[in-house]
């Protein structure tokens, strides 16, 4: 079974332009998270979608971030225009229950770096 | 609002050495926990869990954890670290209500020295 998969791995842009990062879940997992690592902090949740429906949002830093899963399964994250502070590695997560105890599954992260 | 403690940045630790991360928490109610593993360009990897019952819980890769309510901790332990193990560890503590987003610690770096 194929794990949870973002592309790109890595992307380099310029302050400005703008980003999309896209993450495919587990078949079948209907929950959907994003979280970011900026360089040497924690990882922190960014939103939470159950099939196409944002669940939580609280983590979304500003709305120059879009995040959408068009028909429940891929996702992608949106960065319009990008800022230095944007900088940090992208993590997706799949999970398939809903409420209560389970594992969630991460991806392997795309890299922003933004100039 | 939960919360995770790391303490320790960076440990190094020689090659068949016994290994101990520690992890805090902070959460009103029953904590779901969790260690992952991210090694150079890996994603983040589950190591173990504990939602309830046995508070020491095995993992792969020969590790445990021993949940502590009294003490809010939930420390990772192997016995014999192998050079294999150096990559960085991050507990995580879910709510057990709602979907459970995860509150992660800043992560522990290992190192594994000859």
């Amino acid at each position: 079974e194929a794990g949870v998969t973002q592309f790109p791995s890595h992307s380099v842009i310029e302050k400005g332009q703008t980003v999309t990062l896209r993450c495919d879940p587990i078949s079948g997992h209907d929950n959907l998270y994003w979280y970011r690592r900026v360089m040497g902090k924690e990882i922190k949740f960014l939103l939470h979608f159950v099939k196409e429906s944002k669940q939580d949002e609280s983590g979304m830093p500003n709305n120059r971030f879009l995040a959408e899963r068009t028909g429940g399964t891929y996702s992608t994250l949106k960065v319009q225009p990008a800022e230095l502070e944007d900088s940090g590695v992208y993590f997706c997560a799949s999970r398939e229950t809903g409420f209560g105890p389970d594992t969630q599954y991460f991806g392997p992260g795309t890299r922003l770096t933004v100039l | 609002a939960q919360s995770v403690t790391q303490p320790d940045i960076h440990i190094t630790v020689s090659e068949g050495a016994s290994l101990e991360l520690r992890c805090n928490y902070s959460y009103g109610a029953t904590p779901y926990l969790f260690w992952y593993v991210q090694s150079p360009g890996q994603g983040l990897q589950l190591l173990l869990k504990y939602f309830s019952g046995d508070t020491l819980v095995q993992g792969i890769k020969g590790f445990e954890a021993e949940f502590k309510r009294s003490q809010s901790s939930f420390n990772l332990r192997k016995p014999s670290v192998h050079w294999s193990d150096a990559a960085e560890y991050f507990c995580a503590v879910g709510a057990d209500t709602g979907f459970q987003k995860l509150v992660f610690g800043t992560g522990t770096r290992l190192l594994v020295s000859p």
